[in-house]
């Protein structure tokens, strides 16, 4: 089956720098690539994903770039503020086989004012 | 109400107890899940249900038992439960065909076994 290992498991950074959080999986057959968002007390929320035929995707100050060959994929936040501190999951599956979504082990993220 | 929600938020039962945790979605999704959160395992996935269907057993132990009498609501059956169970249960649901895969999770039950 699918694994998904997910670094770092924490990262502080400094209000208005960047974040950076990486993701490798193992099975190539994958091509949807979504990444949560879970604030503290929260339930996890999508925040943006990327599917296997394009290799970057934007969202206003977040980013996910994929490498299908090396089989790992990126988040990237740029001027981080203090909202962004929370816990990200990234998650691989292969769509047609459904909504089977293996999580990598999450990135607490703290963002110091 | 709109949403996916859970009840009870939280439940303290001891290991010989019966209890049921219940879920329902508001958005006309046909896909329902259960995914354990714990520290050891972030987020795990338990069962999966398309149009009421299981589809997926994620090698979960028997003390846990599912059920989904229609594609709105599902339930996790608990019996005999051990302390390592301690955990944040999350329901989801999503559209299984012709929507974006997106996962929306309700705010979970917290469960703690003495």
């Amino acid at each position: 089956g699918e694994n998904v290992e997910q670094h770092p498991s924490t990262l502080s950074v400094q209000e208005g720098d960047s974040a950076v959080i990486k993701c490798t999986y193992s099975d190539s057959a994958s091509n949807y690539f979504p990444w949560y968002k879970q604030e503290l007390g929260k339930r996890p929320q999508l925040i943006i994903d990327i599917r296997s035929n394009v290799g970057e995707k934007k969202d206003q100050r977040i980013a996910v770039t994929l490498n299908k060959t090396a089989k790992h994929f990126s988040l990237h936040i740029t001027e981080t503020q203090p909202e962004d501190s929370a816990v990200y999951f990234c998650a691989a599956s292969v769509e047609a086989a459904g909504n089977k979504l293996t999580f990598g082990g999450g990135t607490r993220v703290l963002v110091k004012p | 109400e709109t949403g996916v929600t859970q009840t009870p938020r939280h439940l303290v039962m001891g290991m010989t107890n019966k209890k049921s945790l219940k879920c329902e979605q508001h958005l006309g999704h046909n896909a329902m899940y259960w995914y354990k959160q714990s520290a050891k395992k972030p987020l795990e996935l338990m069962f999966v249900y398309n149009f009421k269907e299981q589809t997926e057993n994620n090698s979960v132990p028997s003390r846990f038992s599912p059920e989904c009498p229609n594609s709105s609501h599902l339930f996790l059956h608990l019996h005999t439960l051990q302390p390592e169970d301690s955990a944040l249960y999350l329901c989801a649901s999503s559209h299984v065909q012709g929507g974006t895969g997106e996962l929306f999770f309700g705010e979970g039950s917290r469960l703690t076994v003495l």
